[in-house]
């Protein structure tokens, strides 16, 4: 079975200031990722994904993630915080070998950027 | 503007009384897809369908219903909806391609309080 732990509930960062958005994953196969936020009254929007090939996937707004296989992470990050990131973050796996079309969304995380 | 719609965003019943949340896209996407939100817990998916006339159970479809006539439609059917069913409901679509890289779009969400 496929799952994604989100091990923060909250992250509170100053604008300017680097984040960095926590998610592991556990999948029999080889791995597809994704990044997801929500912002108020609203629907998820897509940020990133990892398919295959460098490590180092940039996405929206100037977020990135690295996947790390040995560590079975798919960290969000970015330089510099801005208020306006303030929003709720999931990570998402797909699991290519099970032929599974779902989705398995972490439980989400709270970025809260002050000023 | 590609988009999923659906409706009611807000939805105020009691326990037993059906109701109906719609959800459409303009988008011509073979896969959609019912989440439920629910705090602490992320996204967890009711049914999906891969096209029309083809609709499977996701992880909870326990007093759920789905249907899928028509490529754009996936209207979601509560037939007697419980205090449980309280949730935050979202409808998602994407093109289904064979790597399941697809990005999934989002509605805007449905809140739905069952007293």
């Amino acid at each position: 079975a496929q799952s994604v732990a989100q091990p923060e509930d909250q992250v509170n960062v100053a604008e300017g200031n680097p984040l960095t958005v926590k998610c592991t994953y556990s999948v029999s196969g080889n791995p597809y990722l994704f990044w997801y936020v929500q912002y108020p009254n609203r629907g998820l929007q897509f940020l990133l994904k990892y398919i295959t090939g460098d490590n180092l996937v940039k996405g929206s707004y100037g977020f990135e993630a690295e996947f790390n296989k040995s560590q079975t992470s798919f960290h969000l990050k970015k330089p510099s915080a801005l208020v306006s990131d303030s929003a709720l973050y999931f990570c998402a796996v797909r699991d290519l070998d099970t032929g599974r079309r779902a989705l398995t969304f972490g439980s989400g995380t709270r970025l809260q950027v002050q000023p | 503007e590609a988009q999923v719609t659906q409706n009611p965003r807000y939805l105020i019943t009691v326990t037993g009384k059906k109701l109906t949340v719609t959800c459409s896209q303009n988008m011509n996407h073979e896969y959609m897809s019912w989440y439920r939100q629910d705090p602490g817990l992320g996204l967890r998916q009711i049914y999906y369908s891969m096209n029309v006339e083809v609709t499977d159970k996701g992880d909870v479809p326990e007093g759920y219903k789905v249907s899928r006539k028509e490529k754009r439609n996936f209207p979601l059917i509560l037939e007697s909806p419980s205090p449980n069913q309280t949730s935050l409901y979202f409808c998602a679509s994407s093109l289904m391609g064979k790597s399941g890289a697809n990005v999934l779009t989002f509605g805007a969400g449905s809140r739905l309080t069952v007293l």
